[in-house]
């Protein structure tokens, strides 16, 4: 089936360094590429996603790029701050005759040091 | 906007005994999705709705698991009867239209955590 890799699955950077998470898909008409963030115990968030008809978006200190020939795409977080630490999850578009949905990678856990 | 609601928050229930639980999407939103969310995992795709509809439930364990969303709103998810690894977090989520459209976005409730004994 359709598969989400994801690495690293944990990271732990200084407050002020850049994390970099990446993501790889299988589903070559995958097209939708959201990035969650879940703190314990709590819901996920998107943060940021990116279509297939963009290879950058950014927001703020937030930054996604996508490269479609190489089904690969990363989050990249700079200037990190301690309220950054959580578990961020990339997902991608599938779609087949019974609809459209998300799968998601199994998390990259990042701890912010002060 | 009000988001997508959940019940119970937290369930514990002993093995072979069944549970329900109970998602309000955000309104507007005609597609509905279960997730199962195990300990240190991404969220799982259970089944879609989209009104009152299912589009996908291929990965849903039917011999146990069921859901109905009957006036395409509100939507539960029963389990019947529960096994040890049914524990976890199951996250309902909500988006107006099919993920494929041009501007549509998938938001998650904040789960009901269910422990299996």
């Amino acid at each position: 089936g359709e598969n989400v890799e994801q690495h690293p699955s944990t990271l732990s950077v200084q407050e002020g360094d850049s994390a970099v998470i990446k993501c790889t898909y299988s589903d070559s008409a995958s097209n939708y590429f959201p990035w969650y963030k879940q703190e314990l115990g709590k819901r996920p968030q998107l943060i940021i996603d990116i279509r297939s008809n963009v290879g950058e978006k950014k927001d703020q200190r937030i930054a996604v790029t996508l490269n479609k020939t190489a089904k690969h795409f990363s989050l990249h977080i700079t200037e990190t701050q301690p309220e950054d630490s959580a578990v961020y999850f990339c997902a991608a578009s599938i779609r087949d005759q019974a609809g459209t949905a998300l799968i998601f990678g199994k998390g990259t856990t990042l701890s912010v040091s002060s | 906007e009000a988001g997508v609601a959940q019940s119970p928050r937290y369930k514990i229930i002993e093995k072979r005994q069944s549970v329900a639980f109970w998602c309000n999407p955000i309104s507007g939103h005609a597609t509905l999705y279960w997730y199962q969310q195990i300990l240190g995992q991404g969220p799982k795709l259970l089944i879609q709705f989209q009104n009152n509809g299912v589009v996908d439930d291929s990965q849903l364990p039917k011999d146990r698991f069921s859901a109905e969303r009957l006036k395409g709103v509100d939507s539960t998810l029963k389990i019947q009867p529960a096994k040890l690894e049914d524990s976890a977090v199951y996250l309902c989520a909500s988006s107006q239209g099919p993920l494929g459209g041009t501007n549509e976005k998938l938001f998650f409730g904040s789960g009901t955590q269910l422990s299996v004994l």
